[in-house]
């Protein structure tokens, strides 16, 4: 079945405790992303990549890092988590932005 | 910077009524549009999306989105909503000069009532 994974779908953490979501997709797509979504504000783009080793920032990229050294996962990482990165994060994969983006479950991240 | 709004933030509707839900973006040049749907729950999921040709593009489950570039939009419509159309509506824009970013508009949550 193709789909996109995401790991942990909840997090619950502390402020300056550094962790990483993880995101894998099945699909051999070259373009993945990451987004958070804040009420009202829609989805953000916080980077994207557009091949392994080939990531650019997004809207939102401040306290954010991303890699991409295999082509089906794209780890975000988050050095110093604040409280102001709560956020629903959704990954995205697709063969690029002229295709359709597939979701993955969304992680539901709190800091405290 | 490519920006998307959404004006109507939250609609509340009645089984069979119609539905056109506005999105508008700022770059004046190629964009590539979408819409997608959050249903509650689950994944985003794409309704529709317009790269080039006819302006007026349907999609999935009854939906269409006519582009009109004079003004900058690309509002989705349906003829007869459905108590199953509940969800939040996400319109997104690749612009030419944004390279491979993708900008979502802030979501409209549609209520329809049986």
């Amino acid at each position: 079945e193709a789909q996109v994974t995401q790991n942990p779908r909840y997090l619950i953490t502390v402020t300056g405790k550094k962790l990483t979501v993880t995101c894998s997709q099945n699909m051999n797509h070259e373009y993945m992303s990451w987004y958070r979504q804040d009420p009202g504000l829609g989805l953000r783009q916080i980077y994207y990549s557009m091949n392994v080793e080939v990531t650019d920032k997004g809207d939102v990229p401040e306290g954010y890092k991303v890699s991409r050294k295999e082509k089906r996962n794209f780890p975000l990482i988050l050095e110093s988590p604040s409280p102001n990165q709560t956020s629903l994060y959704f990954c995205a994969s697709s063969r690029s932005t002229y295709y359709e983006q597939y979701f993955g479950p969304g992680t539901r991240l709190t800091v405290t | 910077a490519q920006s998307v709004s959404q004006h109507n933030h939250h609609v509340i509707l009645s089984e069979a009524a119609s539905l056109e839900l506005g999105c508008n973006y700022s770059y004046g040049g190629t964009v590539n549009l979408f819409w997608y749907v959050q249903y509650p729950g689950q994944h985003l999921q794409l309704l529709l999306k317009y790269f080039s040709g006819d302006p007026l593009v349907k999609g999935i489950k009854g939906f269409e989105a006519e582009f009109i570039k004079s003004k900058f939009s690309f509002n989705l419509r349906k003829p007869s909503v459905q108590w199953s159309d509940t969800a939040e509506y996400f319109c997104a824009v690749n612009a030419g000069n944004a390279g491979n970013m993708l900008t979502f508009g802030g979501g409209t949550r549609l209520m329809v009532k049986p």
